[in-house]
């Protein structure tokens, strides 16, 4: 399968830790997109990395992409309540993972 | 902003009925997705559309067709509804593939499927 995979399934941190998640893919790509998901909703784009760059920053968030070990990880700073959500990553033609539930404690 | 919509949040239907899904954005996106979302399997690709009444199977095509024909609006039908169609159905729209970059989807609140 091409389908990519997040590590670890879950993950539950209190409010204020960073949030790490990480994404790993068989084949070669292009770019590659993270997604959240927030429960019984759509879901809503991330950030996407090209296979050029190494790592992207967007507010509180930061990916960065390893191609040598075709492998993704997604930071996220400061974790807020709001950002309790499941975050899945997307590679080559429109294949996601399973994704990885984030939930913050209070 | 894109917008997404699907026609409803939330169907039941009964076992051997045609279903129809609808799906409208409004930011003349070119390509759009129908996808299933299921407990422990993520999301699964049915059918995607890169322009009006051209359509490409996905993943898992087996027991639903598609419809698209007007750029805006794509449609997914369940020939004959069976139980384990019952699933979370999430469309999606993006702009045209650019070179090999795959654009980022945009994706509508989803439409949860009871098939009784």
């Amino acid at each position: 399968s091409q389908q990519g995979e997040e590590d670890p399934q879950a993950l539950s941190i209190q409010e204020g830790e960073n949030a790490t998640m990480n994404c790993s893919y068989k084949t070669s790509i292009n770019n590659l997109q993270w997604y959240r998901q927030n429960s019984g909703r759509g879901l809503v784009h991330l950030i996407l990395i090209r296979s050029n760059e190494r790592e992207k920053h967007s507010g509180r968030l930061r990916v960065t992409l390893d191609t040598s070990k075709k492998s993704s990880s997604l930071l996220i700073t400061a974790s807020r309540a709001a950002d309790t959500a499941s975050y899945f990553c997307a590679t080559g033609k429109i294949i996601f993972g399973k994704g990885t539930r984030l939930h913050i404690l209070p | 902003d894109v917008k997404v919509t699907q026609s409803s949040r939330y169907l039941v239907k009964r076992t051997g009925e045609k279903v129809f899904l609808e799906c409208v954005q409004d930011m003349d996106h070119e390509n759009m997705f129908w996808y299933r979302q299921d407990p422990g399997l993520g999301l699964r690709l049915i059918y995607f559309s890169y322009d009006v009444k051209m359509k490409e199977k996905g993943d898992i095509p087996e027991g639903y067709s598609v419809s698209r024909e007007k750029k805006e609006r794509f449609s997914l039908i369940l020939e004959s509804a069976s139980t384990n169609q019952t699933s979370m159905y999430l469309c999606a729209s993006s702009l045209g593939i650019t070179g090999h970059l795959i654009q980022p989807q945009h994706f509508g609140d989803g439409t949860r499927l009871s098939i009784l």
